[in-house]
């Protein structure tokens, strides 16, 4: 069964810093990578997502993921973080693929972001 | 126009009562999901549906009881709802049951009283 591990519960950074959100996954085979983004009261947006090809893909909102293989990693990045980024933000792996089995959605404890002015 | 939409948003209701919660998608997808989101932000599949059938049942209450009247319709039944049922009910779809992009409503937050 597949499985993801969010390592960072709470980040702080400042408003203009990068970030890298921390995302490992654990799945047989090439897994279908998300990160979805919940602002206070809010519900999942999807931000980007991986399914083969380029390692790197870009989102909405400036957000980039790189995907690892030998990492067995997904990290999320912006290089310069606005105020209104301040939310939960979930990395999720999707599984079993084209088995014929019904697939679902893993996703990690998720990570909350806080940015100072 | 709203992809996947929810209703109700927000519901208060006592314990013992029974609620539901109605999701529809306009994607044309053909899965729909329920997901529940407890008080710690974790995030966990109960239900799936692919055309109508049931294809996916987690460990969950019999007291939750999902119907799907057409492959746009997935509904959520609690019946003698418990305080532990609090928490964010995600309603989400998927163009196919073998691994898609999921998207997810705007949730609906149940409060238990």
């Amino acid at each position: 069964a597949q499985s993801v591990t969010q390592p960072d519960i709470h980040i702080t950074v400042s408003e203009g810093a990068s970030l890298e959100l921390r995302c490992n996954y654990s799945y047989g085979a090439t897994p279908y990578l998300f990160w979805y983004v919940q602002s206070p009261g809010q519900g999942l947006q999807l931000l980007l997502k991986y399914f083969s090809g380029d390692t790197l893909v870009q989102g909405i909102k400036g957000f980039e993921a790189e995907f690892k293989r030998s990492q067995s990693s997904f990290n999320l990045r912006k290089p310069s973080v606005h105020w209104s980024d301040a939310a939960e933000y979930f990395c999720a792996v999707v599984g079993p693929i084209n088995t014929g089995t019904a697939s679902k959605l893993t996703f990690g404890t998720g990570t909350r972001l806080q940015v100072t002015l | 126009d709203t992809a996947v939409s929810q209703t109700p948003k927000y519901l208060v209701t006592q314990m013992g009562n029974d609620k539901s919660i109605k999701c529809e998608q306009n994607l044309g997808h053909d899965t729909m999901y329920w997901y529940k989101q407890d008080s710690k932000k974790f995030l966990k599949i109960m239900f799936s549906y692919n055309n109508k059938e049931l294809i996916i049942n987690e460990t969950v209450p019999n007291r939750f009881s999902p119907k799907s009247p057409d492959k746009a319709h997935l509904n959520l039944h609690i019946n003698s709802l418990e305080l532990g049922d609090s928490a964010v009910y995600f309603c989400a779809s998927s163009q196919d049951r073998g691994g898609n992009t999921i998207y997810f409503g705007e949730g609906s937050w149940l409060t238990v009283v």
